[in-house]
C-alpha cells in the first residue's frame, strides 16, 4: 500500500500524559498536514510542512502541541500534558506541491486518541 | 476565509443521481473547489476538484457556475456503499498560505 500511513491508529492514554503519532506520506509528496478531527464535524487544519519547513500553524496547536518534519519524509505530532479536550482523531494528509499550490491532499486513516 | 455551506444530510435509493449543492460566497480568485468523501473510522477521500465550469472523472462530476459562488457535486447511480459524508472545501495554498476549511460535511444515506 502506497498510500498515506499513521501510527499508532489507536491511543488511550491518562490526562497529562505525552503522546507521539507518527505519518508517513505518499513517499512523492513534498507537502505534508496535519488536522483534527471532533465527532460530527470536519477535519480542522492544525499545520503543514512543506519539505522539512513548517510553514503554516493554525492558532488550534496550543503550545502543548509541537510538529517536525526532520528530513522533509515522516513527520511527528507530540501532544504533551494531555487534557479530555484533546480526545479527537488526528488525521495526516500529503500532497505533491506544485505551483499552484491545489494539488489534492491525500488522507491517512488517523490516529484516534481517547484521554481517560 | 471562504466558509462553505451544506446540507446537514440527504437520503437517496439505489440507482438514483445525487446532487449536493455547496454555497461559498466568499469565494477567493485562487481558490480551488474540492470534494471528498469520509466513511466512519477513516480519513476523508479525495473525490473531484474543479476551479470553473463542469469537472468529470469516473466517479462523479462538479458544476461550477460562472459566479462561482456555488457548487454541486454529482453522484450517478448511487449504491449503498456510497453512504458516507461528503465535504466540500473551499482554498488551498495560495499567496495568503494554507487557507483550507472542512464544513461539517453532508451525510448522505442511500437506502435499498
Amino acid at each position: 500500500d502506497t498510500g498515506v500511513s499513521q501510527n499508532p491508529r489507536h491511543k488511550i492514554t491518562k490526562r497529562g500524559q505525552n503522546v507521539t503519532f507518527r505519518c508517513d506520506p505518499i513517499s512523492e509528496h513534498n507537502r505534508l498536514y496535519w488536522y483534527r478531527q471532533t465527532l460530527g464535524q470536519g477535519p480542522e487544519f492544525l499545520t503543514y510542512f512543506q519539505n522539512e519547513a513548517q510553514l503554516e500553524k493554525s492558532r488550534l496547536l496550543s503550545d502543548r502541541f509541537s510538529a517536525e518534519r526532520p528530513k522533509g519524509s515522516f513527520s511527528t505530532l507530540e501532544i504533551q500534558r494531555t487534557e479530555q479536550g484533546d480526545s479527537a482523531m488526528y488525521l495526516c494528509a500529503s500532497s505533491l506541491g506544485t505551483g499552484d499550490g491545489n494539488q489534492p491532499q491525500h488522507f491517512g486513516d488517523g490516529t484516534r486518541l481517547s484521554i481517560l | 476565509l471562504a466558509k462553505t455551506t451544506q446540507p446537514i444530510s440527504m437520503d437517496s435509493y439505489e440507482g438514483q443521481e445525487v446532487n449536493i449543492t455547496c454555497s461559498h460566497n466568499n469565494i477567493a480568485t485562487n481558490d480551488y473547489i474540492t470534494w471528498y468523501q469520509q466513511f466512519p473510522s477513516q480519513g476523508p477521500r479525495f473525490i473531484i476538484q474543479g476551479y470553473k465550469t463542469k469537472v468529470t472523472n469516473e466517479v462523479a462530476s462538479l458544476f461550477i457556475p460562472a459566479d462561482r459562488k456555488s457548487s454541486t457535486l454529482s453522484l450517478p447511480r448511487v449504491s449503498l456503499s456510497d453512504t458516507a459524508v461528503y465535504y466540500c472545501l473551499v482554498g488551498g495554498l495560495n499567496t495568503g498560505g494554507f487557507k483550507t476549511i472542512f464544513g461539517a460535511g453532508t451525510r448522505l444515506f442511500v437506502k435499498a
